[in-house]
C-alpha cells in the first residue's frame, strides 16, 4: 500500500529564516505531488504541484519555491520567511488520471 | 476561475439522524468528485469518490452526483459524535491535474 510522509510535524521559525519541508511517498511510482497551505479556519490553497521529476507548476506567486529532485520526493522551501507564511502545510499525492489526492499528516508552521 | 461552493455551517444534527451536505461546482466538464473529512488540527482524509451520475454508497456514507445540475452531495446516516468534523468537497478540473476544494461544511453531531 502507498504511504506519504511529511516532516517535521510542527516547526517554529523566526521571521527571515529559511525553510525546508520534505515530503516522500512510498509504494507507488510517478505520482503527481502537491503542496497546499491552510491558514487557520480557512480553506486549502494550492501552492505547487508536480507531474514528474524536475517539473514544478506554481499556483501562487510568493516567496516559496518547490523542487522534486526524485520521483517520490517533494520539497517546499523559502529563503526568507514572512509572518504571513504561518499555516498548516500539507503535501498530497495522487496517481495519474481521475484519481483522488491523499494527504500527509501536515506541518504546522509558526513564524515569530 | 473554477469554483466549488459549500455552506460553511455549522450543520448541527442529533445523534442517529441523517446529515445532508451539499456542494455545487462551476466547471461543467468535471468528471471526478471527492469528499474529504477533516478533523480539527488534522489533515483531510478521503471518504468518498464519485464519477457517475446517481448514488454511491459506502457504509453510512452516500454520495450523490448530478452533472446536469453541477451538484454533488453527501449523506451521513446514523450520525455519530465521531462524525463531527469539517467535510470538504473537491472537484477535479476537466483538463489538468488539480482539485478545486470548497471551503468545507462544519458538522456537529450532538449526543
Amino acid at each position: 500500500s502507498q504511504t506519504i510522509h511529511q516532516w517535521p510535524a510542527t516547526l517554529v521559525q523566526p521571521v527571515g529564516s529559511p525553510l525546508s519541508l520534505e515530503c516522500t511517498v512510498e509504494g507507488t511510482s510517478n505520482p503527481n505531488l502537491y503542496w497546499y497551505r491552510q491558514a487557520a479556519g480557512r480553506g486549502l490553497q494550492l501552492l505547487f504541484y508536480s507531474v514528474g521529476i524536475g517539473q514544478i507548476s506554481s499556483e501562487v506567486p510568493q516567496n516559496l519555491s518547490a523542487s522534486r529532485p526524485q520521483d517520490r520526493q517533494f520539497i517546499l522551501s523559502s529563503k526568507k520567511l514572512l509572518l504571513s507564511d504561518s499555516g498548516f502545510y500539507l503535501c498530497a499525492w495522487s496517481k495519474k488520471g481521475n484519481q483522488p489526492q491523499h494527504f500527509g499528516d501536515g506541518t504546522r508552521l509558526s513564524i515569530l | 476561475q473554477k469554483e466549488v461552493e459549500q455552506n460553511s455551517g455549522p450543520l448541527s444534527v442529533p445523534e442517529g439522524a441523517i446529515a445532508s451536505l451539499n456542494c455545487t461546482y462551476s466547471d461543467r466538464g468535471s468528471q471526478s468528485f471527492f469528499w474529504y473529512r477533516q478533523y480539527s488540527g488534522k489533515s483531510p482524509e478521503l471518504i468518498m469518490s464519485i464519477y457517475s451520475n446517481g448514488d454511491k454508497e459506502d457504509g453510512r456514507f452516500t454520495a450523490q452526483l448530478n452533472k446536469a445540475s453541477q451538484y454533488v452531495s453527501l449523506l451521513i446516516r446514523d450520525s455519530q459524535p465521531s462524525d463531527s468534523a469539517t467535510y470538504l468537497c473537491a472537484v477535479k478540473e476537466a483538463a489538468g491535474n488539480k482539485l478545486t476544494f470548497g471551503g468545507g461544511t462544519r458538522v456537529l453531531v450532538k449526543p
